[in-house]
C-alpha cells in the first residue's frame, strides 16, 4: 500500500516534443505528490508538486495532471529540450509527513536534438 | 530557494573504517532531516528520519548501530557509517524539510568502500 509505481522506465523524445511520465499509487491517505529531477551524481531537485484538491498544476513547461479517482498522476514536459535529459522521480507522502517521501522507480529521459 | 549542503561529495575508505557525512541547511532551520540511500539506476530509499534534539527514527531493515545519525542543531545532521564494508558502497543523500513541507535535497555523497 505504500508503493508508488512509475512508468516508463526510460523514455526517448525528440527536441520540441512532449515527455509524459506516469505514476500510480495505492494509499488513498497520500496527500502530497511531488516530482523530482535528478542529474547523474547529484541530489534530486524539486520540479513541481500537487495536492489532491486540484486536478492540474502548471509551472512553465512542466504540468502535473492528477486523477484522484484513478489514483494516478502524471508529469508532462512541454517543448522538451536536450537539457531536460535526466532521471525523473515521482513521489508521495502522507498528510503532515511531507518529508517522508515514497519514491517511484524513476524514469530516465533522453531528449534527442 | 532553500539550499542544503552535503559534504563530502565523494569519499573512498578502507573496509572497517568509519565515515561521517554532513548535511547542512544553509538558509533555513530544519527540525527534521532525512537520509536516503540510492544504488545505481535505482530509486531513493529512506533510511532514517533525523529529529533535532532527539533520537533518529530508522526505517525497517536499517541497522541503527551501523548508520549513526546525530542532529545536534537546527541546521546540521550527520550520518556516520561505522565499520564500513564494500556492501555499504552507495550514494547517500540527505534532505531537509522547509516551509510548506517542501523537501530540499543535498547534492549527495558517493561512498566507495574498498
Amino acid at each position: 500500500q505504500q508503493q508508488v509505481k512509475q512508468s516508463p522506465q526510460s523514455l526517448i523524445v525528440q527536441k520540441g516534443g512532449i515527455s509524459i511520465i506516469n505514476c500510480a499509487y495505492e494509499n488513498t491517505a497520500f496527500d502530497y505528490f511531488p516530482w523530482y529531477q535528478q542529474f547523474p551524481g547529484k541530489g534530486p531537485a524539486l520540479l513541481i508538486a500537487i495536492r489532491p484538491d486540484v486536478s492540474e498544476k502548471k509551472e512553465g513547461r512542466f504540468t502535473i495532471s492528477f486523477n484522484k479517482s484513478a489514483k494516478q498522476f502524471s508529469l508532462h514536459i512541454m517543448d522538451s529540450q536536450p537539457g531536460d535529459s535526466a532521471t525523473y522521480f515521482c513521489a508521495a507522502s502522507l498528510r503532515n509527513q511531507g518529508g517522508k517521501l515514497i519514491f517511484g522507480q524513476g524514469t530516465e529521459l533522453s531528449v534527442k536534438p | 530557494g532553500a539550499v542544503v549542503s552535503q559534504h563530502p561529495s565523494r569519499v573512498i575508505c578502507k573496509s572497517g573504517t568509519s565515515v561521517k557525512i554532513e548535511c547542512r541547511s544553509l538558509d533555513f532551520q530544519a527540525t527534521t532531516m532525512f537520509w536516503y540511500r540510492q544504488f545505481p539506476k535505482q530509486s531513493l530509499m529512506l533510511m532514517a528520519t533525523s529529529n533535532e534534539g532527539s533520537k533518529a527514527t530508522y526505517e525497517q531493515g536499517v541497522e541503527k548501530d551501523k548508520f549513526l545519525i546525530n542532529h545536534a542543531s537546527l541546521t546540521l545532521s550527520t550520518l556516520t557509517v561505522t565499520s564500513a564494508h564494500p556492501e555499504d558502497s552507495s550514494f547517500y543523500i540527505c534532505s531537509a524539510e522547509g516551509a510548506g513541507e517542501k523537501l530540499f535535497f543535498g547534492s549527495g555523497t558517493q561512498l566507495s568502500v574498498l
